[in-house]
């Protein structure tokens, strides 16, 4: 069985601060990394799909690294804002399609 | 608006009913993901079609049963609901089937069993 983790569970920073989390995954057998941002009351929706080891992709103030030998990912988010609270899960196939999510990170930006 | 829809949005029902839930996805795509976040667990996959026929296959338990459309909609049938079912459940699609396939989620049906 894949086990995707991630760390810490919960966050709080302080608006204006930059924050930066990790998603763990096996590194044998892997195919991509997905990151994807859930707020409250609304579906996940997609940030990054990476697949080579030292990828690095950035949204706006929010970029990400991969690591595959090693078997982890940075999300990075500079200057926070309100508006990036929200759930960050990321997310790896296992088998033939099918994704396993990590439980998330819970981020929460104090104005 | 990630133009997955998701029909119906809430659905209250006892338990021992059986209740089916609809998806259809992005204009384009070909493969409909079906996932379940319970109140203590994360995404959960439970099952994937892709232009109709079964592609992948998660923790759906024997009560549960999908079909993918020739039109591509998906439904997602629950049976002999027990309280345990009650879930946000989520349909997902992508252009394809492939590992590094964006998925775009719909808004998602929340289900509560009585």
């Amino acid at each position: 069985i894949l086990n995707v983790e991630q760390s810490p569970q919960s966050l709080h920073v302080q608006e204006g601060d930059s924050t930066n989390f990790t998603c763990s995954f096996p590194s044998s057998n892997f195919y991509a990394l997905h990151w994807y941002r859930w707020e409250t009351a609304k579906s996940p929706e997609a940030l990054f799909v990476m697949t080579l080891n030292g990828d690095e992709k950035k949204k706006g103030r929010i970029s990400a690294t991969l690591n595959t030998k090693e078997g982890y990912s940075y999300l990075y988010i500079k200057g926070s804002q309100p508006e990036d609270s929200a759930t960050y899960l990321c997310a790896s196939p296992q088998g033939a399609q099918k994704l396993v999510f990590g439980q998330g990170t819970r981020l929460t930006i104090n104005p | 608006d990630s133009g997955v829809t998701q029909t119906p949005k809430h659905l209250i029902t006892a338990t021992g009913q059986r209740v089916t839930l609809r998806c259809s996805p992005r204009s384009g795509d070909l493969s409909v993901y079906w996932y379940q976040q319970s109140l203590d667990q994360g995404l959960q996959f439970l099952i994937q079609y892709y232009n109709g026929e079964e592609r992948a296959k998660g923790n759906i338990l024997e009560r549960f049963s999908a079909q993918q459309f020739p039109d591509l909609h998906s439904e997602l049938n629950l049976s002999s609901l027990e309280l345990g079912d009650s879930a946000l459940y989520f349909c997902a699609s992508s252009v394809l089937a492939g590992r590094q396939e964006t998925q775009y989620f719909g808004p998602g049906t929340r289900l509560l069993v009585l």
